[in-house]
């Protein structure tokens, strides 16, 4: 079974507008990490936001926000106000507990932001 | 403060041949993980070390090695290249085992021909 699940290969949204883009996760360990990365034409992989499976609140970073429920286990990523510069694969990812660094990730969603 | 740094960029080597990737971490950083990202996939987990330690290991073949030097950088060895071997190789840097942000570098780009 796949541990990460992005349901959306590719989406095409008008800038300014808000964009949700999912995931599920599949772990039996209490205790885990949820990630959201930002992969551009250029390759690099850029952090976005982290949610700890611990924490009472959803993470927010500027324009990011995860919306994680945990009981349905999901972990989408929301963009605020999108921008030509989204443009990009965005992977949702995964680390299971303590034990190393290995993160899990998904096969990413292609965003493209409309003018 | 310099990100997370690997080198070289892009690399052509041809089948049989052995390359050695490189990654520098983020000032401070002790945990390394090395990935392999093959086209239209997602990266998958080759290797992490940290304090110098090998912590975990992904299913790779044993062609695939690695080590972390005492200033936290680190190699990745790939020997007997074949065809499949041509991805991105993507080095992460954490602060420690298990922090709450891992951060990557610009990747190598390998090309086995």
């Amino acid at each position: 079974a796949q541990k990460i699940t992005q349901t959306q290969p590719g989406m095409f949204v008008q800038e300014k507008e808000a964009v949700t883009l999912d995931c599920t996760y599949d772990t039996s360990d209490p205790s885990y990490g949820l990630f959201w990365y930002k992969q551009p034409s250029s390759g690099e992989m850029i952090f976005l936001i982290y949610q700890g499976s611990y924490d009472q609140q959803n993470a927010t970073e500027g324009r990011y926000s995860l919306n994680f429920q945990k009981a349905r286990k999901s972990a989408n990523l929301v963009i605020s106000a999108s921008q030509l510069g989204d443009s990009a694969m965005y992977f949702c990812a995964m680390r299971e507990g303590w034990g190393d660094d290995k993160i899990i990730f998904g096969k990413g969603t292609r965003l493209h932001i409309l003018p | 403060d310099a990100g997370v740094t690997q080198s070289p960029t892009h690399l052509i080597k041809t089948r049989g041949q052995h390359v050695t990737l490189r990654c520098s971490p983020i000032s401070g950083h002790k945990s390394v993980s090395w990935y392999q990202q093959v086209l239209g996939q997602g990266p998958q987990f080759i290797f992490q070390y940290y304090e110098k330690e090998e912590r975990g290991r992904g299913n790779f073949p044993d062609r695939f090695s690695a080590r972390q030097f005492p200033n936290y950088s680190s190699e990745l060895n790939v020997n007997a290249l074949l065809l499949g071997d041509s991805a991105l190789y993507l080095c992460a840097s954490s602060l420690w085992q298990g922090a709450s942000e891992a951060f990557f570098g610009q990747g190598t780009r390998l090309t086995v021909v």
